[in-house]
């Protein structure tokens, strides 16, 4: 089955800096790609995804980057505000059923 | 209020007994999820349906059972044949099965005393 593999498992930055998750998957039938983002004591909510036929997509200050060759995918948060702080997941799935990463936690300090 | 719901928020349970979790939803969707969230684990899949009367073992199926016999009812059994029960359950739906948005409950956590 698929295998996703998210890193860091922690990120600590200072707000108004860049950041940026990674995620590796292994099978090459995945062709949809989600990001959720669980606020503490909350459920996690979707707040991008990708499709395999696009290389890039962009909603404000997020946006993510798929590379189908290398078979990676990357969360980027710019000018990160301390209301980004949370756990993120990122997603994947062959023949549709869905395995998420293990999961990282950003930290922005005020 | 359109939306999944689960019930209850907070269950305790003694070694040995079953239980049911409840997840609701009345956004019409077709497909159906349950996944368990431990520290540092992410959401490991525990069952899933695509339609009503269908569903298929996840990851992590062994000793959980389902059923989907109406559209909007999911629920989830934790039998006494899971070793390592207490953990934050999840139901999530989509409008189809695969590539699209799931769309979370607020969790179930359990706890085997």
């Amino acid at each position: 089955g698929e295998n996703v593999e998210q890193h860091p498992s922690t990120l600590s930055v200072q707000e108004g800096d860049s950041a940026v998750i990674k995620c590796t998957y292994s099978d090459s039938a995945s062709n949809y790609f989600p990001w959720y983002k669980q606020e503490l004591g909350k459920r996690p909510q979707l707040i991008i995804d990708i499709r395999s036929n696009v290389g890039e997509k962009k909603d404000q200050r997020i946006a993510v980057t798929l590379n189908k060759t290398a078979k990676h995918f990357s969360l980027h948060i710019t000018e990160t505000q301390p209301e980004d702080s949370a756990v993120y997941f990122c997603a994947g799935g062959g023949s549709y059923i869905p395995t998420f990463g293990r999961g990282t936690s950003l930290i922005v300090h005020p | 209020d359109g939306g999944i719901t689960q019930s209850p928020k907070y269950l305790f349970r003694k070694e040995g007994q079953n239980v049911t979790l409840s997840c609701e939803q009345n956004l019409n969707h077709d497909a159906m999820y349950w996944y368990r969230q431990d520290p540092g684990q992410g959401l490991r899949l525990i069952y899933y349906s695509q339609i009503v009367n269908d569903f298929q073992k996840g990851d992590i199926a062994e000793g959980y059972s389902v059923s989907r016999e109406k559209k909007e009812s999911f629920p989830l059994t934790v039998t006494s044949a899971q070793k390592n029960p207490t953990a934050f359950y999840l139901c999530a739906s989509s409008i189809e099965f695969g590539g699209n948005e799931q769309f979370f409950g607020p969790g179930t956590r359990l706890t085997v005393l």
